[in-house]
């Protein structure tokens, strides 16, 4: 049972790249997130879809979009990557708004 | 604006100690809290959560008590062992806002010596 993957692990882009981190997980969760987590802050999240066919806003939205695929899967998209995009990303599942949220390990990004 | 913050930033216990975690939240109207553990180079896991409605919940040799008087939450590890260094994060529901949405406080790192 692998949970929530995240696909790359590591991603280097230079500014103005575009590119897509894919999640997925395969515990039949209803919700899925994007988060993002720098030096000295906590997560903050940037999407979220609480069901399939739906997505929303977080704290940080501006510069990414999603894209709930299915059930399993949720992506996030970086249009024209930016420096300060440069963090760890992370996505979550849970069954609802009140079950603990699953993360995945994170994609690694840095923005030259 | 309200935040969920940490006391200490960092911890240091031995090993077979009892360790106390702290986390200090604002927003009187949270409804669901969780602690995650965070190891270097992997995503939050989560250990425990905790209903407004409980004062306390219990673990495999965790507990979380929830002081709403003076909204303070705690995270208690008992026998501290090597393998429980990591970053400790608390994480608040804010009624109010989207159900769905947490704010998470910036962490506590755990250091266990043997």
């Amino acid at each position: 049972n692998a949970g929530v993957t995240q696909t790359p692990k590591f991603q280097v882009l230079k500014t103005g790249q575009s590119m897509t981190l894919q999640c997925a997980q395969d515990m039949n969760h209803n919700s899925m997130y994007w988060y993002r987590q720098d030096p000295g802050m906590g997560l903050r999240l940037i999407y979220y879809s609480a069901s399939e066919g739906t997505t929303d806003k977080g704290e940080v939205p501006n510069g990414y979009n999603v894209s709930r695929l299915n059930k399993r899967e949720f992506s996030l998209r970086l249009e024209s990557a930016a420096p300060s995009q440069t963090s760890v990303y992370f996505c979550a599942s849970n069954f609802g708004s009140n079950q603990p949220q699953h993360f995945g390990d994170g994609t690694r990004l840095s923005i030259l | 604006g309200e935040s969920v913050g940490l006391h200490l930033p960092t911890l240091s216990v031995q090993e077979g100690d009892n360790s106390i975690i702290n986390c200090a939240y604002s927003n009187s109207a949270s409804d669901y809290f969780i602690w995650y553990k965070q190891e270097s180079g992997k995503g939050p896991q989560f250990i425990i959560d905790i209903r407004s409605n409980m004062d306390k919940r219990q673990g495999q040799r965790v507990t979380v008590l929830l002081n709403k008087t003076v909204k303070h939450l705690s995270l208690q590890i008992a026998a501290t062992q090597p393998g429980d260094s990591a970053v400790y994060f608390c994480a608040e529901r804010r009624v109010g806002g989207s159900n769905y949405k947490l704010t998470f406080g910036k962490g506590t790192l755990l250091t266990v010596n043997p």
